[in-house]
């Protein structure tokens, strides 16, 4: 079944610690995008890529860090984390970036 | 800066209509959405307005008004599975989506 996939589905990290989220579409969409959703806020933007080889910084980049090797994985990587990056993060994909965005399932991650 | 803004919660009745409202300052719109997320999942996408009026969907209807900076989504027939929350996001010059906090609709049989 096409669509987007996360992993891992939750996770609880300890503060200092390094983590990879992982998000890999089928769609063969070239646009793709990290959020993370907190509770009384909207979808925040915290990278994206338009393309592959491509990625651009969002509305809180800081802390994170991606890379868009090929078309269908777009990982985000927290090189030490926070207890303020606990956080639902959302992966989603566009055919292009001015296209509708699908969202994979998202990844619950608490900093201790 | 840029701001979306919409109720935080509404309540309706099974079998009933809402309307849901979304208003909006962004830097440049080049379209609007709507999507739906329920509780623990991810955000899936009702709709999409980029020129004034009102786009219908079965059930669900989105309106747009851009010199007003309002949109709305409207909901007929209520069903239990509605419940849920609703999300308005513009896409601003950069096409960045811009989100809204999104509105908790209850649904009481």
């Amino acid at each position: 079944i096409a669509g987007i996939t996360q992993a891992p589905t939750s996770q609880i990290l300890a503060a200092g610690r390094r983590m990879t989220l992982r998000c890999t579409q089928d769609m063969r969409h070239n646009a793709m995008y990290w959020y993370r959703q907190d509770l009384g806020l909207g979808l925040r933007l915290i990278h994206y890529s338009n393309t592959a080889g491509t990625t651009g910084k969002g509305e809180v980049p800081d802390g994170y860090s991606v890379s868009r090797a090929n078309t269908d994985d777009f990982p985000l990587t927290l090189a030490s984390a926070v207890p303020s990056q606990t956080s639902v993060y959302f992966c989603a994909s566009s055919a292009k970036a001015e296209e509708t965005q699908y969202f994979g399932p998202g990844t619950r991650l608490l900093v201790l | 800066g840029q701001n979306i803004d919409q109720p935080t919660e509404m309540t309706a009745t099974e079998g009933a209509i809402v309307q849901i409202n979304c208003t909006y300052q962004t830097s440049g719109f080049n379209g609007l959405f709507w999507y739906q997320q329920h509780a623990g999942e991810a955000p899936t996408f009702l709709s999409y307005n980029v020129l004034d009026g009102l786009e219908e969907k079965g059930r669900f209807s989105s309106f747009l008004s851009r010199s007003k900076g309002y949109s709305y989504l409207l909901l007929k027939e209520l069903q239990m599975k509605d419940s849920a929350s609703y999300l308005c996001a513009v896409r601003d010059s950069n096409y960045q989506l811009i989100w809204g906090a999104g509105t908790k609709l209850i649904i009481k049989p």
